[in-house]
């Protein structure tokens, strides 16, 4: 079962608009959640991630917020830049849990247009 | 190289047919993992390493699936008696700190990928 979902497969955001990229969790183990971006042809990317003590964190023009109660979390890019065109996963793990195992959620597509 | 490098890219095996996809990590991370992505969804977990130890193979999709990393540095996954549904990348990602995933503070480096194609 799907413990990470990312329910927008796509999403097309105009050049220097916010593009807002959804996550959603069942897990309420999970204490740690990653967002990582592909590029097609290459492996994923490490982007921005928070710990669960937190609910907000910055890094340049991405930030990710997290809602533990909704157990939810999104990542805001702003502004968008047709460079940022790609698919983005959410990724979350527990330091409870007894498994090894970083969950991702199935993807969403990002294209910023010009 | 600097990177996670994954040989080969492309493999296309007829059915029935065994496969070795190799990882090379970075050097010096303790951690390996692979994953498994099917087209259109995202990686799923197979197993992971701490050095040469394998102290989760709760992915493995079956008993044909098959991984090792005996030196604690270039890891091997295969598969044997290939299957169209074994048809994916297979991604292999390192990262410094051991503990797996439970004490990942930080990035895993991913490798491009190896592409399996089963006719």
């Amino acid at each position: 079962d799907q413990q990470v979902k990312q329910n927008s497969p796509s999403l097309s955001v105009q050049e220097g608009r916010i593009s807002i990229l959804n996550c959603d969790y069942t897990n309420s183990m999970f204490d740690y959640f990653l967002w990582y971006k592909k590029y097609p042809a290459e492996g994923p990317t490490f982007l921005i991630s928070i710990s669960s003590i937190k609910d907000k964190n910055e890094d340049g023009r991405f930030t990710v917020f997290l809602n533990k109660s909704a157990k939810h979390l999104s990542l805001h890019i702003v502004p968008s830049q047709p460079g940022d065109s790609a698919v983005y996963f959410c990724a979350a793990s527990a330091s409870s849990n007894s498994g090894y195992a970083l969950n991702f959620g199935k993807g969403t597509s990002l294209l910023v247009t010009p | 190289g600097a990177g996670v490098s994954q040989s080969p890219r492309y493999k296309v095996a007829k059915r029935g047919q065994d496969v070795a996809l190799r990882c090379d990590p970075i050097s010096g991370h303790v951690s390996l993992f692979w994953y498994q992505q099917a087209l259109g969804q995202g990686p799923e977990f197979l197993t992971y390493f701490q050095n040469e130890a394998q102290l989760d193979k709760s992915g493995l999709p079956s008993d044909r699936f098959f991984a090792e990393r005996p030196e604690g540095s270039v890891s091997t996954l295969k598969i044997q008696r290939t299957q169209q549904e074994d048809s994916a990348v297979y991604l292999c990602a390192s990262s410094l700190m051991g503990g797996g995933a439970r004490w990942l503070t930080g990035e895993l480096f991913f490798g491009e990928g190896s592409r399996l194609t089963v006719l």
